[in-house]
């Protein structure tokens, strides 16, 4: 089974910083990779769609890239709002997400 | 309007056997597919299975063995039964429409096993 490695686990920053997540899968998994954003007491929202795709709806700070094993979720201005834990998710073979990584503000 | 709403027991007593229903509204489940996924109180998420949209399932292997997915189309309703339930296996469990990512949720349902 793939397994999906984020860091860090915790992640403590100011408004208006540059915030970079990092997810890490133990095989290459072909940009088959998705970000979701989990406010506490709600369910997961989808950011970003393999690898690189913004969904619908969601604020242009919300990047990402990667390939291989080795993926980002770029917040190029963080806000207040953005304060939630963060998963990643590979499709590529089996499905799993990632431990998370729970940001907060400074 | 997309929607899915999850109902089951909220208490299930350990060796049991879960069963959840997944109901669906404003999509059609024979061009989507739904996976369940789950959320153990203060941990992180869990996929664990899915039924596409040509009815065929995929299951995470950690939980294969106990795990069944099933729907009806005519109800547009999905259904999860897992078996020989443990403490472990306390959570949120969510269905959620998995296609061009998982991008609707359903609330959640908070399962409890204990005796």
């Amino acid at each position: 089974d793939i397994q999906m490695t984020q860091s860090p686990s915790v992640l403590s920053a100011s408004v208006g910083d540059r915030v970079t997540l990092s997810c890490k899968a133990s095989q290459n998994i072909n940009k088959n990779l998705d970000w979701y954003q989990q406010k506490l007491g709600e369910a997961p929202k989808l950011l970003i769609y393999f690898t690189n795709n913004l969904q619908t709806g969601i604020p242009s700070r919300f990047s990402g890239s990667g390939s291989g094993t080795d993926y980002t979720l770029t917040i190029s201005s963080l806000q207040p709002e953005d304060v939630a834990t963060y998963y990643c998710y590979q499709y590529n073979s089996g499905n799993t997400f990632g431990a998370g990584t729970k940001l907060e503000l400074k | 309007q997309v929607q899915l709403k999850e109902s089951g027991p909220g208490l299930v007593q350990p060796s049991q056997t879960l069963s959840l229903t997944c109901t669906v509204s404003g999509l059609s489940l024979t061009s989507n597919s739904v996976s369940w996924i789950r959320q153990p109180p203060g941990k992180g998420l869990e996929w664990m299975g899915v039924i596409w949209s040509n009815g065929g399932t995929d299951y995470n292997s950690a939980i294969k063995s106990r795990l069944s997915i099933s729907r009806d189309t005519s109800k547009s309703q999905v259904f999860l039964k897992m078996n020989s339930l443990q403490t472990e296996d306390t959570a949120m469990y969510f269905c959620a429409r998995d296609t061009m990512g998982i991008t609707y949720w359903g609330q959640g349902v908070m399962v409890t096993v204990s005796s």
